[in-house]
Parts: C-alpha cells; structure tokens; sequence
C-alpha cells in the first residue's frame, strides 16, 4: 500500500462551521504534513508532524487546528475559516529524511 | 534559507517535440533535489530525485533531470511529450536535515497536437 487517503475530496462550508479534514497512510511513515495549495500556486506547507509530535508550525492561523492522534492518521480541525482559506488541502506522508508521497486532496471552498 | 526558481511559468510545445522545464535553486546547506507532476484535480506524484551520485536521474514517464552543482540547476527534460504529459511540474529541494519540501512556483506544460 503505497497511498496517502484523505476525506473527504471536496467540502463547502460556512463561516461558522467546524469541520475535520482527515488524512491516513499505512506505509509506517513516521512524518505526516499538511500542506495548502491556491489555484495555479505551489503548495505552502503549514504544518509538519515527526513521531506524531508536532514540529514544524508554519505560522498558521489558529482556526486551523491539526491533530495526529496515532502514527497512520493525521487530522486538520477547522473552524471559523474565512473565504480566503479556500484551497486545496493536501497531505503527505514520508519516512524521515525520504521523499513525500501526497494524497489526492481536499478541495474546500468557505462560503 | 533555500529558494528555487522555475525560469518559465508556461510552456507550449507539440505532441512528440522535446522540452526542458528549467529550475535553478539556491541554498546556504546540502539539498536534496526533487521534480513533481500534478495533474488537474489531483496531488502530487513523484517524477524523479536527487540524493547523491550519478549526476543524471532517470524517473517515470520518460522523464530524466540533470544536477549541475556548478550551475545550481536541475533541469527536467523529456526527448518526445505525449498529449497526457499536459500537468503542472514542480521543483522543488529539502535540506539534507530538513523534513519538509520547498517548491518553485510551477511551470504549466501544455502538450498539443
């Protein structure tokens, strides 16, 4: 199993809503990311996870939130997001110090 | 700090034509060296990388990159493109102790008939 899956492939929300953006890969990669990507831009990363601790915070606005709750499974809590957050929202998994392999992603738009 | 630089943000080129999409990167640290595909709608899939070695990388699809230290380039070159070669490509370098990648800002090839 070589993939990255992640949940949902497209979300509408509101302003007010919370929702989670899910991310899951069985290759026993220690090192989970996520990254954002606008239309016709590169991917920015926001956050990096290494043996489901938190070590790269990206200077990412609070009303994103994410979680690694166990070495296959990282989660992106949202909440309160404006209209400029919607992106593509795209995970990757990696051994450390090896190449990234990333999901197909979530599109979000933020109504 | 690194930074990389994709020369051209469009390229146009005919079905069975070559074509190298440029990137040059500057780092104050050792680096690895990556190319990445994305296609509408999708992630990120792996072309080719750079560690160490041989300074010409063969990857997938037909595609082969070539790290001129010197020059700090590693340019991607295909010698005859498909219609489905059509995609954003990306370079992008990871510090040797690094974890996380920094990408060019893309370059669009768009394959036609």
């Amino acid at each position: 199993d070589t993939e990255v899956t992640q949940t949902p492939k497209h979300l509408v929300m509101g302003m007010t809503n919370k929702k989670s953006l899910k991310c899951e890969q069985h290759m026993g990669h220690r090192a989970m990311y996520w990254y954002k990507q606008k239309a016709k831009k590169p991917p920015e990363l926001m956050f990096v996870y290494s043996y489901e601790k938190l070590s790269i915070n990206e200077s990412v606005p609070s009303r994103f939130s994410p979680e690694c709750p166990n070495s296959s499974l990282l989660n992106l809590h949202l909440h309160a997001l404006q209209p400029e957050d919607s992106a593509l929202y795209l995970c990757a998994s990696s051994s450390v110090g090896e190449k990234l392999f990333f999901g197909s992603g979530t599109q979000l738009s933020v109504l | 700090a690194q930074s990389v630089t994709q020369l051209d943000s469009q390229v146009p080129v005919f079905e069975e034509a070559p074509v190298e999409l440029r990137c040059n990167y500057s780092s104050s640290v050792s680096v690895y060296l990556f190319w990445y595909v994305q296609y509408p709608n999708q992630g990120l899939q792996l072309l080719l990388k750079y560690l160490s070695g041989s300074t010409l990388v063969k990857g997938i699809n037909g595609f082969e990159a070539e790290f001129n230290k010197s020059q700090t380039s590693f340019h991607l070159r295909k010698p005859s493109v498909h219609i489905s070669d059509t995609a954003e490509y990306f370079c992008a370098v990871r510090p040797f102790s690094g974890y996380a990648l920094n990408f060019g800002k893309g370059t669009s090839l768009l394959v036609t008939p």
